[in-house]
């Protein structure tokens, strides 16, 4: 069973770029969420996809965008780079939306914008 | 709203030895689920130990184990025969009501010292 996977690895951008982060959700998971992780925090909720719709945001501006694929992978994007969207970006997958499934982490994608 | 704090920033154990890290919440919600992830060096989350609020019992994995106090709202990870490979960020976390979305604390950083 692979698990949850997330590229790239590491970027860095220039302030005002856009940006394409990508994850691979878990075989047989159809809902994935997306946290952000700045330095020496824990993760806030960017928002979740669960078949290929949006199931909640958390507080974070519109140029903040997903997309789930019909293979249920993912992408976070965002527009119009700041210097405080430097952080680890986490995706993850689980069975279902709700509060019972559990969700398993990707590695992780740690933008840089400089 | 749904809150986690973690008052400990940095925690230090001697191996073998026993430490506890704690964690409480808020919620108005009666139906939930804790979480102790830990987040070594790779950046890759992990899931250590989950309490289902409706369950009075403490979770209980290997050396790992929590002090679940509903009514205080708290709820401590206790590490016995502590590791070198124990040493990393520890997250408590909280999902439940109507949410998908975990909330984090801050984390506490654990050192192991050998």
């Amino acid at each position: 069973e692979t698990g949850v996977t997330q590229s790239p690895t590491h970027l860095i951008k220039t302030r005002g770029q856009q940006v394409t982060l990508r994850c691979s959700s878990q075989s047989g998971h159809n809902t994935v969420s997306w946290y952000q992780q700045a330095l020496g925090q824990g993760p806030q909720f960017i928002f979740q996809y669960y078949r290929e719709e949006e199931n909640g945001r958390g507080n974070f501006p519109p140029r903040f965008s997903g997309l789930q694929f019909p293979n249920y992978s993912s992408e976070l994007n965002v527009n119009a780079l700041e210097l405080d969207d430097s952080a680890l970006y986490l995706c993850a997958s689980s069975l279902a939306a709700g509060t019972a499934y559990e969700q398993y982490f990707g590695p992780g994608t740690r933008l840089t914008v400089t | 709203a749904q809150t986690v704090t973690q008052s400990q920033p940095e925690m230090s154990v001697q191996e073998a030895e026993t430490v506890t890290l704690s964690c409480t919440y808020d919620t108005s919600e009666s139906d939930y689920y804790l979480f102790w992830y830990k987040q070594p060096p790779s950046r890759q989350m992990i899931l250590v130990i989950r309490q289902e609020a409706y369950k009075q019992q403490n979770a209980t994995e290997n050396r790992f184990s929590v002090n679940f106090q509903k009514a205080a709202k708290s709820f401590s990870l206790k590490i016995s025969d502590s590791q070198l490979g124990d040493a990393a960020m520890y997250f408590c976390a909280y999902i439940g009501g109507s949410q998908g979305n975990l909330i984090f604390g801050k984390g506490t950083k654990l050192s192991v010292k050998p």
